[in-house]
């Protein structure tokens, strides 16, 4: 069965430090990829998402995730966090008939 | 308007109540998702409606009964629930049911069965 790995349950940082959040799906086909947020109290967001194209996508706030075919990857990053950057992270695989999400990852920032 | 609203926001029900949870929204999309989100795990896709017809049924028992009246809005009729069906329902809109479209989440439904 098709599944989304995020190995990093929760993260802690200070502020400033370096980011990066991972994520492994499996599936052998084309797919989509997502990032969303969620913030203390606030709905689910969509941070950035790869559909096809530069493998390197860009989205808000700063972050940016690489798609990397070969690992079946679609890590995020961000070079320097913020304290608002608290929040729950989840990476979401479409596979053309299934949208998953992966388990998620509580990032804590501290000032 | 950019929301999506869901009600209630809390709801307690015994398993033998008839209940219905709705969600709403006014930026003109034309899908809707309802899942379920049990804690510590993420979201799972329940139904998706395209063009206000069923489109994706994600094996969900038929004590859940979804309905899309018009395109503004969805509901989840519950009826003989478990108590293993106490989760937070999400309820999501895209413009489309597109992939490439994002989804619109809203803030959710409690639901705890007693």
């Amino acid at each position: 069965a098709q599944s989304v790995s995020q190995h990093n349950h929760h993260v802690i940082l200070s502020e400033a430090a370096s980011l990066e959040l991972g994520c492994n799906y499996s599936y052998g086909g084309t797919v989509n990829l997502f990032w969303y947020v969620q913030y203390p109290g606030q709905h689910l967001q969509l941070l950035l998402k790869y559909f096809s194209g530069d493998p390197l996508v860009k989205g808000i706030k700063g972050f940016e995730a690489e798609f990397i075919k070969s690992k079946f990857s679609f890590n995020l990053r961000k070079p320097s966090v913020q304290w608002s950057d608290t929040a729950e992270y989840f990476c979401a695989v479409y596979t053309g008939n299934q949208f998953y999400f992966g388990t998620g990852t509580s990032l804590t920032v501290i000032p | 308007d950019t929301e999506v609203t869901q009600t209630p926001k809390h709801l307690v029900m015994g398993m033998t109540n008839k209940k219905s949870l709705k969600c709403e929204q006014h930026m003109g999309h034309r899908a809707m998702y309802w899942y379920k989100q049990k804690a510590k795990k993420p979201p799972e896709l329940m139904f998706v409606y395209s063009y206000e017809k069923l489109s994706i049924n994600e094996s969900v028992p038929s004590r859940f009964s979804p309905e899309c009246p018009n395109s503004s809005l969805l509901n989840l009729h519950l009826h003989a629930l478990q108590p293993e069906d106490s989760a937070l329902y999400l309820c999501a809109s895209s413009p489309t049911a597109q992939p490439e479209d994002e989804q619109f989440f809203g803030p959710g439904t409690r639901l705890t069965v007693l």
